[in-house]
């Protein structure tokens, strides 16, 4: 099971934000890799993978995003919220079967 | 340039089956696994099942869609299917196809998703 929070984030502009997400087991793969991911969503659109493998950010995601965390803690962090960074952010573990997504939470513009 | 592009959504009547296709391209879609999810209305995602690339294994992640969703995929076309049957309202959603990255020492890399494609199960 996967547990975000906060479910809802209202952050000023140019302010940092962060989002844990606690796993009630060890997503230590085998192969040494943590594959939790971070995801986000903007209403309409498919989700987009920010961050995977605890804290590889793929191409092209700014680097105000960083993802941490141990085994079963993990954090999504972003230094300064812009305002295209609204929407949902799911954390999302691919080590164990079934692949699981947290509840989601949502970035607000305060 | 990668693209999936979902097909197949529309309205169906509980009971009914569909089958959605993911059409693949920029990429040799057979060496890849992939995966479909969904996405409720006013709820999170869901992951559903996943194949691995050349078709021969597949994996079941919700139990919702147990003994009702298979997916499968045909190489020579670079497209994926799920088919759907025994709809549910509960199964109205959003359907997206998800592509991921596998190198040397790691995998899991979702690193493509299609636009998706909405199913709606009504009467």
């Amino acid at each position: 099971v996967m547990t975000q929070t906060p479910l809802s984030s209202p952050v000023a502009l140019g302010q940092p934000a962060s989002i844990s997400c606690t796993s009630s087991q060890s997503l230590v793969y085998s192969d040494g890799n943590t594959y939790l991911s971070w995801l986000h969503q903007r209403p309409g659109q498919p989700p987009r993978v920010l961050i995977f493998k605890l804290s590889t950010r793929l191409s092209g995601v700014p680097d105000r995003f960083s993802g941490s965390g141990t085994g079963t803690d993990f954090t999504l962090k972003i230094s300064r919220v812009e305002a295209e960074d609204v929407g949902v952010y799911y954390c999302m573990q691919g080590t164990h079967i079934p692949y699981t997504f947290g509840q989601g939470t949502k970035l607000e513009i305060k | 340039e990668v693209q999936l592009a979902e097909s197949g959504g529309g309205l169906v009547q509980p009971g009914e089956s569909l089958r959605l296709s993911c059409a693949a391209s920029g990429f040799t879609f057979s060496r890849y696994w992939m995966h479909w999810v969904r996405r409720a209305p006013g709820k999170g995602l869901e992951w559903l099942l996943s194949i691995i690339g050349d078709g021969k294994k597949t994996i079941l992640h919700a139990d919702s869609v147990k003994g009702r969703f298979s997916v499968s995929r045909d190489n020579a076309k670079n497209t994926l299917y799920l088919q759907m049957s025994s709809l549910r309202a509960e199964d109205t959603a959003i359907y997206y196809c998800v592509r991921e990255e596998c190198a040397d020492n790691y995998c899991k890399k979702f690193d493509y998703w299609g636009q998706g494609t909405l199913v709606t199960v009504s009467s």
